[in-house]
C-alpha cells in the first residue's frame, strides 16, 4: 500500500541554526499534511499543518513547504534550539471528503539533535 | 490550552487478561481516535470513532480490541485477551472536525508479559 516515508532517519544540526526535516509522500490523493513532534516518553505534539490546495504555510519558527509535483514535504524551523530535539513526524490524511478521511498515516520519523 | 488526557500512564499485565486503556478527549471535539506506536517504529491507527460507532479500523484492530465512549467524557480502548505482541504505547487523539488536527494524548504504556 501507499505510504509516507522520510529521508534522514537522524539530523544534528548546531543551536541557532536552521532545520530542514523532509518527508515524500506516494498517495496523490492526499489532501492533507501534518508535522508532529514527539519527545520521549510523550505523545506526538502538533506543530503546523497544510491542505493540498497551499504550497506554503508558516508558524511561529516553522514552515511547512508542500510540492505536489514531486509529492515531498519539508518542515523548516528557523534558530533552532536544544528543546527543538525531539523525533519529527509528517502524516497525511486523504481528507474530509474521502471515506478515509480520519486515518492518518505517519511516516517513520526523523531525529533532531541540536548541539548547544 | 485543552489537551486529551489518558490512564493509566504505565500498565503492566498478564498475557490473556484484559485491559482496558482509558483516554478523555478535548471537551468540544467530535471524532476520537487511537493509535499505537511499538518501542521504535511508527504510530500506527487503528481505529476512528464518530457518533458513538466506529468509522474506520485497521487491520489490526480486530476481535480483540473495541472500544468505548461509556459517557459525555471517557473514550476507552479494551483489550480481551492481551497477546506479547500488544505491548506498545497506545495513543488517544481526537478532532474537532473531520480531517482535521489530531491531538494526541500523552500515551498508556502497555506491557504484557
Amino acid at each position: 500500500g501507499e505510504s509516507v516515508g522520510l529521508h534522514l532517519p537522524t539530523l544534528s544540526v548546531q543551536e541557532g541554526d536552521n532545520s530542514i526535516i523532509n518527508c515524500a509522500y506516494s498517495n496523490s490523493a492526499s489532501d492533507y499534511f501534518i508535522w508532529y513532534k514527539q519527545e520521549s516518553g510523550k505523545g506526538p505534539q502538533f506543530i503546523i499543518d497544510i491542505r493540498s490546495n497551499m504550497d506554503k504555510r508558516q508558524g511561529q519558527r516553522v514552515t511547512v513547504l508542500l510540492n505536489k509535483t514531486v509529492k515531498h514535504l519539508s518542515l523548516q524551523i528557523a534558530a533552532t534550539q536544544p528543546g527543538d530535539s525531539a523525533v519529527y513526524f509528517c502524516a497525511e490524511n486523504l481528507g474530509p471528503d474521502n471515506n478515509a478521511g480520519n486515518m492518518l498515516t505517519f511516516g517513520g520519523g526523523t531525529r533532531l539533535m541540536v548541539k548547544p | 490550552e485543552p489537551e486529551v488526557t489518558q490512564t493509566p500512564s504505565h500498565q503492566v499485565t498478564q498475557m490473556g487478561q484484559e485491559v482496558i486503556l482509558r483516554c478523555v478527549p478535548i471537551s468540544n471535539h467530535l471524532y476520537f481516535y487511537w493509535y499505537r506506536q511499538i518501542l521504535g517504529q511508527k504510530v500506527e491507527f487503528l481505529v476512528s470513532f464518530y457518533n458513538n460507532e466506529i468509522s474506520e479500523k485497521s487491520e489490526i484492530f480486530d476481535d480483540q480490541f473495541s472500544v468505548e465512549r461509556p459517557d459525555g467524557s471517557n473514550f476507552t480502548l479494551k483489550i480481551r485477551s492481551t497477546k506479547l505482541e500488544d505491548s506498545a504505547m497506545y495513543f488517544c487523539a481526537s478532532t474537532e472536525i473531520l480531517g482535521g488536527s489530531a491531538y494526541f494524548g500523552p500515551g498508556t504504556r502497555l506491557l504484557v508479559l
